[in-house]
């Protein structure tokens, strides 16, 4: 009954290779998210989605692209994987009471894509 | 650009003591938050305190804020071995973005 699930926990691949991770919740939740947590532990968002539909993207290089097939599920794939992009990556997810604010977001575990 | 600021970077204190973190940020926000983060696992939502709060207390965790200084606290107090982790700070500036410091690492010697 885990309430945000990603898969892999572990990516190990190599630069040049496209990869995907998955993400899932299960709390109803309307608005979902990526983030990229780097080695000094700086995490910072990437994309958000709500219903679907792409609200934010953060001047992420256009070889990440998410895929929210629905609510519950928030995807993202990586084409032509580089060394920078070895990070952990975590996936979340709020309530979104409609007032453009950020209340409680819940985790995913993450996932950690070490690129060689 | 990183909004939020933490400090001290690293905190390691006894078992039973108190330990206080500090945020600082840059702008007007709507909220801010307090997330814990064990090692190897995702964040976990501790408290929420709005601009127009001033402090919050949820079991042993109690934030102030002060959006004159644009600086907010935590205060664990009677700290336990399972405090050990880091602790990060964020801000909603709307646009359901939350902006994330680069967090405290806590440690509870036994």
């Amino acid at each position: 009954d885990t309430a945000v699930s990603q898969t892999p926990k572990y990516l190990v691949t190599q630069m040049g290779n496209d990869k995907s991770i998955k993400c899932e919740q299960n709390l109803g939740h309307d608005t979902m998210y990526w983030y990229k947590q780097d080695s000094k532990k700086f995490l910072k968002i990437m994309f958000s989605y709500n219903n679907k539909e792409l609200i934010i993207n953060e001047t992420v290089p256009n070889r990440f692209s998410p895929k929210s097939p629905d609510k519950a599920h928030l995807n993202l794939h990586i084409n032509s994987l580089e060394l920078g992009d070895s990070a952990v990556y975590f996936c979340a997810s709020s309530h979104n009471l409609g007032t453009g604010d950020s209340y409680e977001q819940y985790f995913g575990p993450g996932t950690r894509l070490t690129v060689t | 650009s990183q909004q939020g600021e933490e400090d001290p970077q690293a905190l390691s204190i006894q078992e039973g003591e108190n330990a206080t973190m500090n945020c600082s940020y840059k702008t007007s926000i709507n909220n801010l938050q307090w997330y814990r983060q064990n090692s190897g696992r995702g964040l976990v939502h501790l408290i929420l305190i709005r601009s127009n709060e001033r402090e919050k207390h949820s079991g042993r965790l109690r934030v102030t804020l002060d959006t004159s200084k644009k600086s907010s606290s935590l205060l664990i107090t009677a700290s336990r071995a399972a405090d050990t982790a880091s602790y990060f700070c964020a801000t909603s500036q709307g646009a359901q973005k939350l902006v994330f410091g680069q967090g405290t690492r806590l440690t509870i010697n036994p």
